[in-house]
């Protein structure tokens, strides 16, 4: 069964650095999400892809987070600099119309 | 904007007994419901999904929702949980968002935890 795939599943950095995420959608999945999960609550979304275009992004903190997906498939997200409060577990996820969204086993990010 | 609310944070069951997670949304028009679970380590799976029709709908792993337009809710049941159902539950609302795809805004979560 095909999956979405994040790399890497655990990051550990210290405030002011940059981090980057990565995520695989399924194949042929056109849209492509980054959801944002803070310990105990449900996720939120961060920013929606369809192909490369970006459909949605008004939930980004842009004075620090980035996200592309420039050949419309594979995606990267980053934050720089990193802030404590941005510790949590990111969450890719992808859909094709009527299917979905299949979600990622997430990226857990600790800043120190 | 559509919302949803889970008033319960933690249920704690054992083995045997029944299951009933609330889920409560906020919008009277047209809605559409999932809910989805997280096993311990594991990442976000869809359980099952309301979109229109029959109000009650059969998920995955014996689970079933109702739902109730004139209560504004989405519970979810099953009638005898095991210790795998140890998980979190979360209740969604899609949101379209064009070329057949949604957004979807998520409830806190409840954490069930069942006792063998």
């Amino acid at each position: 069964e095909a999956e979405v795939a994040q790399s890497p599943r655990y990051k550990i950095t210290e405030k002011s650095q940059a981090v980057a995420f990565w995520c695989d959608p399924i194949s042929g999945h056109a849209t492509l999400y980054w959801y944002r999960q803070i310990l105990g609550q449900g996720p939120e979304l961060l920013v929606q892809f369809q192909d490369e275009s970006v459909v949605d992004d008004s939930q980004l903190p842009k004075d620090r987070f980035s996200a592309e997906r420039l050949k419309g498939v594979d995606s990267t997200l980053k934050i720089q600099p990193a802030e404590l409060g941005d510790s949590a577990m990111y969450l890719c996820a992808s859909s094709s119309p009527g299917q979905g969204p299949y979600f990622g086993p997430g990226t857990r990010l600790t800043v120190l | 904007a559509q919302s949803v609310s889970q008033h319960n944070h933690h249920v704690i069951l054992s083995e045997a007994a029944s299951l009933e997670l609330g889920c409560n949304y906020s919008y009277g028009g047209t809605v559409n419901l999932f809910w989805y679970v997280q096993y311990p380590g594991q990442h976000l799976q869809l359980l099952l999904k309301y979109f229109s029709g029959d109000p009650l709908v059969k998920g995955i792993k014996g689970f079933e929702a109702e739902f109730i337009k004139s209560k504004f809710s989405f519970n979810l049941r099953k009638p005898s949980v095991q210790w795998s159902d140890t998980a979190e539950y979360f209740c969604a609302v899609p949101a379209y968002s064009g070329a057949g795809s949604y957004q979807l805004t998520f409830g806190k979560g409840t954490k069930l935890s069942v006792i063998p």
